[in-house]
């Protein structure tokens, strides 16, 4: 069974503050991706990464910076959180399919 | 820029009833579309379609793609209360493997 972990579930930080959420799949899957899901907008893309040290924005990448210095880890990076980045973080990950495997997800809240 | 449209946006049904969830897109270079389930955490892959009139089935659920008009269905029968989440539609398309969401579907099964 494929499994993506998040570090967190909950998370709380204040304004300002460098947030990082990190994800880590256990199946060797090249491609990994960030998403954050808000009621009435759905799941959008932030960014992705299709190998270690690459990555490519998504559709809203403004406000976020990732890294991918392993296979497995991909994090994202919240340089000074802001009150509109409260949402639900989902990692995902998949091998050459177009099947993405979820995270359980991380609820951040920047006050 | 890539669209997807899902429809209803929700639905309240009882038991035992079937349901039809519609998903139209425009993606360019499309290569296939994929259904997930959302309950309360992380979606779960449902099904994946790349080829036009060819259905797909797993127990009560069933799903097809028309890649001439563009859209696909998730049929649900005899539903039951476990039934009950966020259904995804998740249309890919280029090389890299990204998939766009849709706004997903609310179902609602009441006993």
């Amino acid at each position: 069974d494929v499994k993506v972990t998040q570090s967190s579930r909950y998370l709380v930080k204040r304004t300002g503050e460098k947030v990082f959420l990190e994800c880590v799949q256990d199946m060797d899957h090249e491609n990994m991706f960030w998403y954050r899901q808000d009621p009435g907008l759905g799941l959008r893309l932030i960014y992705f990464s299709y190998d270690v040290k690459m990555k490519e924005k998504g559709d809203i990448p403004e406000g976020y910076s990732v890294s991918r210095e392993k296979k497995e880890r991909f994090s994202l990076i919240l340089e000074s959180a802001s009150t509109n980045q409260t949402s639900m973080y989902l990692c995902a990950s998949s091998l050459v399919s177009y099947e993405q495997y979820f995270g359980p997800g991380t609820r951040l809240t920047v006050t | 820029e890539d669209k997807v449209v899902q429809s209803p946006l929700s639905l309240v049904v009882h038991e035992g009833d079937t349901v039809t969830l519609n998903c139209s897109y425009e993606v360019t270079n499309f290569r296939s579309l994929l259904w997930y389930k959302q309950e309360k955490k992380a979606p779960t892959f449902l099904f994946m379609l790349t080829s036009s009139g060819i259905e797909k089935k797993s127990g009560r659920l069933s799903s097809i793609l028309d890649k001439k008009e563009l859209f696909s269905i998730l049929n649900i029968t005899a539903t039951q209360t476990g039934d009950s989440a966020v259904y995804l539609c998740s249309p890919s398309g280029g090389s890299n493997y990204k998939l766009t969401f849709g706004k997903g579907t609310l179902l609602t099964v009441n006993p």
